[in-house]
This record gives structure tokens, C-alpha cells and sequence, in this order.
């Protein structure tokens, strides 16, 4: 059973339009979300995080809303960029006390923008 | 720095060969984490380390797989024998406590075992 499930395998976008990339979650527990971005033959890069405390965190043209409520986030790049080509992981962890949790992620969205 | 590195980039090996991956963290980070991604699975976590001791193990598929790490700058991860269903991308990740979980992943390491 996935925890973290990104339920669309692909998003196609035209260049300057806004991307949004969903992601839902179970585990009421996650405190801590986040997005990487993964380019062919690379490891994934951590793009933009959220705590649970937060619905929303910006950082220039990529935005991370969270809805506790209905378990879900999503991740907003606007404008879209062809560089921004790319899968998407979201990933959530449980921070117990200040230790360390680990990382659940979900399968990732390719994210395809055209010029 | 040179961000987290991982030896060999790609492996091509037979069925029954032992294969050992290794990973070298990014200075002064205390956590060490391998992963695997497959088309079905995605990207799972198999285990993880801080300052050098394993602390979770449960996501090793089968006694067939075994990690180290005999120093803070060093890695491996081992399978013997391999399988055909252990092709796969194997990742390394790093990060240091209090950085909000924020991992540091390595270019990955392509098995393919025939």
C-alpha cells in the first residue's frame, strides 16, 4: 500500500503556462513534505519543501500548498520552462521527536513543457 | 564539494555474480540512506545509516543484499547472488541531522543483471 501516491504518471504544459503536480498522502503522521526533481541519468535534487504547520511556502517560481485536511499537496511552477522538463517525486516523512524520519515517495510525474 | 559520489555508474553482470556498489557521502553529513527505483516500485528506501551504524534495515528485499559502512566517508552495498529482478537504478543519499530531511542524493548506479 502506497502512503505517498502521485496518481498522474505525466503532465504535458506549454512553455509560460502554470504547471501543477499533485500528490496525496495517507499517514496522518508525516509532518514533512517535499519535492525533488530528477533529471535523466541524474539523483534526484531537492526543489522546495513544507512543514505541516504551514499550507503554503513560495520560492520564486515554484509554490508548495498543503491541505491537511484532505491529505493532499500540490506543487505549482509558474511561469513553466522547458529546462523545467522533468520527473517529479513528492516525498513525507515523520519526524519523531527531532530524530530523523525517513522518506516515503510517491513514483514521480514526468513533467513535459513544450516551447 | 563534490556532492555524493557512486561507483560504478552502470554494472552489467550475470545472474548468480556478486555485485557491490559503493557510495561515498558528502563530507560532514551523518546520515547515509540506499535506495532502489523500479518501474513498479518506484524509488524505496532499503536502509539507512547514522554515524556509521545501520538503524533501519527493513527495506533489504532478502538476505541476499547487505550494506556497510566501515567509516564515515565510505559505503557499500552488496548482492549475492544476483538476481535478474535486482535490475534496477540503486541511489545513495546523504544529509546531517536538523536539515529537515533534505537528502542529498548521488547520480545513481544502473545494475542490470542478465
Amino acid at each position: 500500500d502506497q502512503q505517498v501516491k502521485q496518481n498522474s504518471p505525466s503532465l504535458s504544459v506549454q512553455e509560460g503556462r502554470i504547471s501543477i503536480l499533485n500528490c496525496d498522502y495517507t499517514n496522518s503522521m508525516f509532518d514533512y513534505f517535499l519535492w525533488y526533481k530528477k533529471y535523466p541519468a541524474e539523483g534526484p535534487t531537492f526543489l522546495i519543501s513544507i512543514s505541516s504547520i504551514k499550507d503554503k511556502n513560495e520560492d520564486g517560481r515554484f509554490t508548495v500548498f498543503l491541505n491537511k485536511s484532505a491529505k493532499h499537496l500540490s506543487l505549482h511552477i509558474v511561469p513553466s520552462q522547458p529546462g523545467d522538463s522533468a520527473v517529479y517525486f513528492c516525498a513525507a516523512s515523520a519526524n519523531y521527536g527531532g530524530s530523523q524520519g525517513n522518506l516515503i515517495f510517491g513514483k514521480g510525474t514526468k513533467l513535459s513543457v513544450k516551447p | 564539494d563534490a556532492g555524493v559520489i557512486q561507483s560504478p555508474r552502470h554494472e552489467v553482470t550475470e545472474m548468480g555474480q556478486e555485485v557491490t556498489l559503493r557510495c561515498k557521502p558528502i563530507s560532514g553529513h551523518d546520515y547515509l540512506f540506499w535506495y532502489r527505483q523500479t518501474m513498479m516500485r518506484g524509488l524505496e528506501l532499503l536502509i539507512y545509516f547514522n554515524n556509521n551504524v545501520p538503524i533501519d534495515d527493513s527495506g533489504m528485499p532478502e538476505d541476499r543484499f547487505s550494506a556497510k559502512m566501515p567509516n564515515a566517508s565510505f559505503s557499500t552495498l552488496k548482492i549475492q547472488p544476483s538476481e535478474p529482478r535486482d535490475s534496477a537504478v540503486y541511489f545513495c543519499a546523504s544529509n546531517v541531522l536538523g536539515s529537515h530531511n533534505e537528502q542529498f542524493f548521488g547520480p545513481g548506479t544502473r545494475l542490470t543483471v542478465l
